[in-house]
């Protein structure tokens, strides 16, 4: 099935560095979200974005619905270990409820 | 805890035996979907209720699957005759229809192994 191009594919940081991750698609998207997945565990919600070239934050989280709306990105700043997990993103098209996923970035941060 | 829950949450079966999982959607929710993920990919779509109503579902369910909200509260997911590709977690989400309705919230999984 689809998915969307997501990269980096897995990150190493040191804690304290910043992070960024981006996620793209040849097809225009109405809504962009960003989960965050532990291992065993599901998908959390981290943000969610309606409009293109919409900014929004969420604590230390901050993404970007990118204007051509075939693309968002994810910044983590001043990371900690517990940000550890991967990071998917996720798109919804109009006419259909289903959400089509990224492969995930695999975030690592050593202490 | 009033998140999404599922149940159970790890299931072995032999190849060939059928299986059922349920979902609890978040109380007031009355959107309610099914994805599943294997190893190193993300959730891929199954199907998805509004309320009661099997709405969309998607290619990748095959015959052998079939998933009910009969009273558009909880939801089951029944796979006949597995195989052994159906190993995969098996996902639940649930979301509210109306301004946010694509804020998918998921539930634990229940990761399927069929020997």
């Amino acid at each position: 099935g689809q998915q969307l191009n997501q990269s980096p594919q897995s990150m190493f940081i040191q804690e304290g560095e910043d992070v960024s991750m981006n996620c793209t698609s040849s097809s225009i998207f109405n809504t962009w979200l960003w989960y965050k997945q532990d291992p065993g565990e599901g998908p959390v919600l981290l943000i969610a974005l309606y409009k293109a070239g919409e900014l929004t934050s969420n604590g230390r989280l901050t993404a970007q619905f990118g204007i051509t709306r075939k693309d968002s990105f994810l910044n983590i700043s001043a990371s900690i270990p517990s940000d550890v997990g991967i990071y998917f993103c996720a798109g919804q098209k109009g006419g259909s409820e289903k959400l089509v996923f990224g492969k995930g970035t695999k975030l690592t941060v050593n202490p | 805890d009033t998140g999404v829950s599922q149940d159970p949450r790890h299931k072995i079966t032999k190849r060939g035996q059928n299986v059922t999982f349920r979902c609890d959607p978040i109380s007031e929710h009355n959107r309610l979907y099914w994805y599943r993920q294997t190893l190193g990919q993300g959730p891929e779509f199954l199907t998805y209720f509004q309320n009661e109503a099997q709405l969309e579902k998607s290619r990748l369910l095959s015959d052998r699957f079939s998933a009910e909200r009969p009273k558009g509260s909880f939801s089951t997911l029944e796979i006949q005759r597995t195989e052994q590709g159906d190993s995969a977690m098996y996902l639940c989400a649930s979301s509210l229809a109306g301004t946010l309705d694509y804020e998918q919230y998921f539930g634990p999984g229940t990761r399927l192994t069929v020997t």
